[in-house]
Order: structure tokens, then sequence, then C-alpha cells
């Protein structure tokens, strides 16, 4: 399984776009990104999954150089509702889709 | 659509007691996992349910901790008996099929403190 490497912590203020970027260099083909958010005492929560260029959906966009072997969780306009815990994961495709966290960063959304 | 209900939500025991968590996953979801998650740390893979039947328990520590999913619907998380390091939130998860990638819908969490 492909390891990622993300900031251990980000503080941001209101109103602000946030560019959070994951590196995992290890990527194989067959791999999709995705990113979880994880508020206090709650389980994590899908938010955006991709495989290359860019994706985009209510809650933000994930963008994907052609090498694969960074990307980029964009946050539009953060609120403090977004202070959570950011996960960034490398998804084998197939049967064995194992989900494998790393330590994620810790958003702070300052007013 | 009800998400995945777990309990009891916060659980204290004393090292050496036994414990059980129970979990019952999105209806018609045919995957479940049970993660643990260590304070400061991200959620680890305990083991995954395919149905009924276990398709990864490699990181689940059999000599204390067991799993089970009869009729492939509910799922009961146990340890025993318990130590220190157990103390941390017991997650389980659901998603609907066991090929291919699939969003992960995840429960609130069982907190275990073992003193």
């Amino acid at each position: 399984l492909a390891k990622t490497t993300q900031p251990i912590s980000m503080d941001s203020y209101e109103g602000q776009e946030v560019n959070i970027t994951c590196s995992h260099n290890n990527i194989a083909t067959n791999d999709y990104i995705t990113w979880y958010q994880q508020f206090p005492s709650q389980g994590p929560r899908f938010i955006i999954q991709g495989y290359k260029t860019k994706v985009t959906n209510e809650v933000a966009s994930l963008f994907i150089p052609a090498d694969r072997k960074s990307s980029t969780l964009s946050l539009p306009r953060v609120s403090l509702s977004d202070t959570a815990v950011y996960y960034c994961l490398v998804v084998l495709s197939g049967s064995a889709r194992q989900l494998t966290f790393g330590s994620g960063t810790q958003l702070t959304v300052l007013p | 659509e009800a998400g995945v209900a777990q309990s009891p939500r916060y659980k204290i025991i004393e090292k050496r007691q036994s414990v059980a968590f129970w979990c019952n996953p999105i209806s018609g979801h045919a995957t479940l996992y049970w993660y643990q998650q260590i304070l400061g740390q991200g959620p680890k893979l305990l083991i995954q349910f395919q149905n009924n039947g276990v398709v990864d328990d490699s990181q689940l520590p059999k000599d204390r901790f067991s799993a089970e999913r009869l009729k492939g619907v509910d799922s009961t998380l146990k340890i025993q008996p318990a130590k220190l390091e157990d103390s941390a939130v017991y997650l389980c998860a659901s998603s609907p099929s066991g090929r291919g990638y699939n969003e992960q819908f995840f429960g609130p969490g069982t907190r275990l403190t073992v003193l």
C-alpha cells in the first residue's frame, strides 16, 4: 500500500481557501486518492475521491497532477465548522479495499 | 437513511476484564469493518467482513480480540482480557459492496477506557 505524507497541522481564517497537499510517491496504477474528514467524537466521513486531473463536488475539489505522486484537497471559503482532521488515503481498487489512515492534518479555522 | 449504529458509546473497565461492542451497519451493506483509533492517530483496521465471512483479520490481536457477524448483519467485537493499551475508540464502518472501491460509512464509535 502506498504511504501518504501530509502536514500535521494547518491554521486558516474564516472565508479563506484552504489547500492541503498530500504526497504519495509509490501510488500504483489502480489506486484511487481519497480524502476523509473527522470531527471530534465522530467517525471519519468521506469527502472526495479521484484518480487523475480534477474532481469537484459540493464540499471540495481534488487536484491530481499527471504523475499522481501528490494531490491537493481544496476547501473553498472555510468556516469554523470545517475545523477537523483531514485524512489523505490511497485506496487500492479491487476487492481488498482496506483504508489505511495516517495521522492526518489537523485544520483549525480561526475567526 | 439511518447511519451505522454502535453501542455503547462509552465504556470504562479495569484491566483483565472483558468487554463487548455492538454494531448495526447500514441496511443492505455487505461489508463491515472494525477499526481501532488510539488518541492522536488515524483509525487502524482490525477486521473486515464480507457478509458473514472474514475477509481480513491480519491486524486483529487474536489472543484477546474476537469478532463475529452473524447472519451477515449485526456484528460484535469482544476483548478478553483487556489491557491498558486497548484504551481507544472502536469504530465500525460499512460499505455497500465487497468489490471495487466504495465509500465507507462510519459509526460514532465506542470510547473504551481501560484502568
